[in-house]
């Protein structure tokens, strides 16, 4: 299985304010993926980060407000910019491993005040 | 696109097995997950299966997938407190290995 890192795990963040999500995994992986799972609900995809290349968001999520990096084949961010309440969410990390299993790292727990 | 659907709560006793069901749209959807969460935790990866299987047994965990109806169900035998968490079902397709998620069952487990 692979083993997934995020950071940081919890944060209390000031509206207005952005904050980068890093997420390291220990294997070299094809495609990271970036899901939200906002309070009380499920997760929903943000977007897909390949290596090289631009991240492909998914409809109603844009680059300016989530910006993506994806400098190698174990490391990704995610920025959360000009935060509001409404991105207090848990922004989660994942992975395809062998055999088509999903990993996904603990999360990054983002409470924005 | 694809739709998930999940039952929100299921109350069992301990000792007793459990049944969490899903329902998908997509018939398409080549692999299809289950996944825990705990509280304050991440997700964590129980079991999945493959459209071209109809059963999966990993412990006490199994799987049944209903092709024709769409339809994924994961037992849990002998329910312990610890299993008290919220399930999620999850399907994927080949070419895409973004996850559509249902909505999650949240599982109490009475001791």
């Amino acid at each position: 299985s692979a083993v997934i890192s995020q950071k940081p795990s919890r944060d209390i963040c000031q509206r207005g304010t952005s904050l980068t999500i890093q997420c390291q995994v220990d294997s070299q992986v094809t495609m990271m993926f970036w899901y939200r799972q906002q309070p009380g609900q499920s997760l929903t995809l943000i977007a897909t980060a390949n290596q090289g290349s631009e991240a492909t968001y998914e409809s109603g999520f844009v680059i300016d407000k989530f910006p993506i990096s994806r400098p190698n084949l174990t490391f990704s961010t995610l920025t959360v910019s000009n935060m509001s309440p409404e991105d207090s969410s848990i922004y989660l990390c994942s992975v395809e491993g062998a055999g088509n299993t999903i990993y996904f790292g603990e999360g990054s727990w983002l409470t924005v005040v | 696109g694809e739709d998930v659907e999940q039952s929100l709560f299921l109350s069992v006793r301990e000792g007793d097995s459990s049944v969490i069901n899903c329902t998908y749209t997509d018939s398409s959807s080549t692999y299809l997950y289950w996944y825990k969460q705990e509280p304050g935790a991440g997700l964590q990866l129980l079991t999945y299966i493959f459209s071209n299987m109809d059963m999966k047994q990993d412990q006490r965990l199994t799987v049944l997938l209903n092709k024709k109806d769409k339809h994924l169900s994961l037992r849990i035998a002998d329910t312990q407190t610890g299993d008290s968490a919220i399930y999620f079902c999850a399907g994927g397709k080949e070419g895409r290995r973004a996850l559509t998620f249902g909505s999650g069952t949240r599982l109490q487990v009475q001791p």
